[in-house]
């Protein structure tokens, strides 16, 4: 049973360039969220997918958009990169709505590095 | 308590001992508990979700307690093995609310 599965593992982009992390949920799963975790820091919510439409949003700005696939797979969109934007993104996977009293698994995270 | 606080930051632990820690949150609009192992360059590690006041929860060598009341859980470990060196993250969800809101994680190195 695969589980949650990010891609790419790293990657290292300049200021002002835009880049898409993908992720596929754990088998069965249906509802994706995502997380930023810089250096020091909790992971911090950015959204949440599920029927293929944001649920919910954190306190990001327009540039982080995300997409859901039919499949239930999930990209992270982010435009206009800020020095700032570099953090470890995590991907998390559930089955359902209402579900933050199950157990939700994460993937080992995308590496983002802008320059 | 505003946010989800855990202490300590970090701990050095003796192999063989047992060792706890704390996870504070606001009690207000509780709604369940998260806590999450995680090793370096691995994904975190779903351990215990608690939601009731008072729930004890139990893993191998590892449980936790939770105080929705007063609004604290704390993580136990006992007879630390080198591989329970890791970092220990606690989150919570509120009433509505699907995001995990966590806190910034203990982390734990057992010495040899």
């Amino acid at each position: 049973d695969a589980g949650v599965t990010q891609s790419p593992t790293h990657l290292i982009k300049t200021r002002g360039q835009q880049v898409t992390l993908r992720c596929s949920p754990k088998s069965g799963h249906d509802t994706v969220s995502w997380y930023q975790q810089a250096l020091g820091q909790g992971p911090q919510f950015i959204f949440q997918y599920y029927e293929e439409e944001e649920r919910q949003r954190g306190n990001f700005p327009d540039r982080f958009s995300g997409h859901q696939f039919p499949n239930y797979s999930s990209e992270l969109n982010v435009n206009a990169l800020l020095l700032g934007d570099s953090a470890l993104y995590l991907c998390a996977s559930s089955f359902g709505t209402g579900t933050s009293r199950n157990t939700i698994y994460f993937g080992e995270g995308s590496w983002l590095t802008v320059v | 308590i505003l946010n989800v606080e855990q202490s300590p930051q970090s701990l050095h632990v003796q192999e063989g001992d047992s060792t706890n820690f704390t996870c504070s949150f606001p009690s207000s609009n509780f709604y369940a508990l998260h806590w999450y192992r995680w090793e370096t360059a691995k994904s975190p590690e779903a351990l215990f979700v608690m939601t009731l006041n008072g729930d004890e929860k139990k893993k191998g060598r590892i449980s936790a307690t939770l105080n929705t009341k007063e609004g604290y859980s704390y993580l136990y470990i006992k007879g630390s093995q080198p591989e329970d060196s890791a970092t220990y993250l606690c989150a919570t969800t509120n009433f509505g609310n699907e995001k995990l809101t966590f806190g910034t994680g203990t982390r734990l190195t057992i010495i040899p």
